[in-house]
């Protein structure tokens, strides 16, 4: 079991849909993570909270609209998806302090299919 | 831009070989990091290499980091099929911190299959 829960495991939606991507953690972790990871590719990030602030956005599509209302939680609601969306949806937790060795925490991701 | 390179990309190997994964990166950093996929499955980290010289060892797996040469190294000794799975090294630009906060960045990936 990882210590990052995301909900739901599959998601299927129309390109009219409006829906909802969960993550949380009780780590204690600071900064959290949106990674997308198409099928034989390594993820690739979207956004970074810091704090509960959006600190990097790697000019990801309005489509896709992030929110980080606590320190444990990480939303990501999507709209009007287009098929090539269709991917695994990673999220990620890590430490902010200085000198801490621990890697960044994944959670088992959400399935994601447009049709 | 960093970028980070793996090879090989695809490893078929049978039960009791040895073999070596290669990450290469272009940007300084002083820290990477080793990641497991299984299919459909999240990303288990395996190893967190923090200095140059760094060796860390795992059961089956070794990981070592020479950051000189940008270049980062993953040995299997006496491969079982159990380590079937996809190898990510990471790594994330040197920052002040010296945490793993910030945009990692994913080398392709290694698909290794074990064989008997």
């Amino acid at each position: 079991d990882t210590e990052v829960t995301q909900t739901p495991k599959h998601l299927v939606m129309g390109m009219t849909n409006k829906k909802s991507l969960k993550c949380e953690q009780h780590m204690g972790h600071r900064a959290m993570y949106w990674y997308k990871q198409k099928a034989k590719k390594p993820p690739e990030l979207m956004f970074v909270y810091s704090y509960e602030k959006l600190s990097i956005n790697e000019s990801v599509p309005s489509r896709f609209s992030p929110e980080c209302p606590n320190s444990s939680l990480l939303n990501l609601h999507l709209h009007a998806l287009q098929p090539e969306d269709s991917a695994l949806y990673l999220c990620a937790s890590s430490q902010t302090r200085r000198g801490s060795n621990q890697p960044q925490h994944f959670g088992d991701g959400t399935r994601l299919s447009i049709l | 831009e960093l970028k980070v390179e793996q090879n090989p990309l695809f490893l078929s190997m049978q039960e009791g070989k040895n073999y070596t994964i290669y990450c290469n990166y272009s940007t300084t950093s002083d820290r990477l990091y080793w990641y497991r996929q299984d299919p459909g499955k999240s990303l288990e980290s395996l190893f967190v290499l923090l200095s140059n010289g760094a060796v860390k060892q795992e059961g089956r797996l070794m990981a070592s980091l020479d950051t000189k040469a940008r270049l980062s190294t993953l040995h299997i000794t006496a491969a079982v099929h159990d380590l079937s799975a996809t190898y990510f090294c990471a790594v994330v630009i040197a920052n002040a911190g010296g945490t793993s906060y910030g945009k990692l960045t994913f080398g392709q990936g290694t698909i290794l299959t074990v064989h008997p």
